[in-house]
């Protein structure tokens, strides 16, 4: 079965500093690969996905992330963060031969003034 | 409209009470889910229903009992409550698509005293 490994468990950072969330995964098989934001008190909400084709993806909020498959990453970046983007950050994996989502531990990304 | 909507969204009881938690989404998924996060955050998958049927059950205390009446709902019952059973309990769905991305509920807050 898939695993996914989140390095960082927090990430400090000023406001308008870039931010890199790292998120590491093992699979036998084809992987889709998912990043979810989860803001205070509420449910995890989809940030980007990759599933195929170009292995850098964006989200609407300038978020990106890059699917390397010899190293097995996906981790997500920003250029400059707001103070809106403090909240946990999911990496999740899901395999081509089931309906099984895991997800990573989580980081916390707080971004200060 | 609410997507996928649980409730309630906070749950107080004592040990040993019997307590459900129901979703619904209105998506018209096909694939439904039940996740526990606990007090770090780490979100672990419980069970998971297509359909009306059973196709994931993570190693979960048998005290706990999914049940889906029809495939928009997904309702879970706990059995004689534990300490250790307080955590948010996240409701998800996604199409029966294994690229698919989860679409969560805003969870529920399940303390045991």
């Amino acid at each position: 079965a898939q695993s996914v490994t989140q390095l960082d468990s927090q990430v400090p950072v000023f406001e308008e500093a870039p931010v890199e969330l790292r998120c590491n995964y093992s699979s036998s098989v084809s992987v889709y690969l998912f990043w979810y934001v989860q803001y205070p008190n509420q449910g995890l909400q989809l940030l980007l996905k990759y599933l195929s084709g170009s292995t850098l993806v964006e989200s609407i909020n300038g978020f990106e992330a890059e699917f390397n498959k010899s190293q097995t990453s996906f981790h997500l970046r920003k250029p400059s963060v707001h103070i809106s983007d403090t909240a946990e950050y999911f990496c999740a994996v899901s395999e081509d031969n089931n309906n099984d989502m895991r997800f990573g531990a989580g980081t916390r990304l707080t971004v200060k003034p | 409209d609410t997507a996928v909507s649980q409730t309630p969204k906070y749950l107080v009881t004592q040990m040993g009470n019997d307590k459900s938690i129901k979703c619904e989404q209105n998506l018209g998924h096909d694939t439904m889910y039940w996740y526990k996060q606990d007090s770090k955050k780490f979100l672990k998958i419980m069970f998971s229903y297509n359909n009306k049927e059973l196709i994931i059950n993570e190693t979960v205390p048998n005290r706990f009992s999914p049940k889906s009446p029809d495939k928009a709902h997904l309702n879970l019952h706990i059995n004689s409550l534990e300490l250790g059973d307080s955590a948010v309990y996240f409701c998800a769905s996604s199409p029966r698509v294994r690229n698919s991305p989860l679409h969560f509920g805003n969870g529920t807050r399940l303390t045991v005293t």
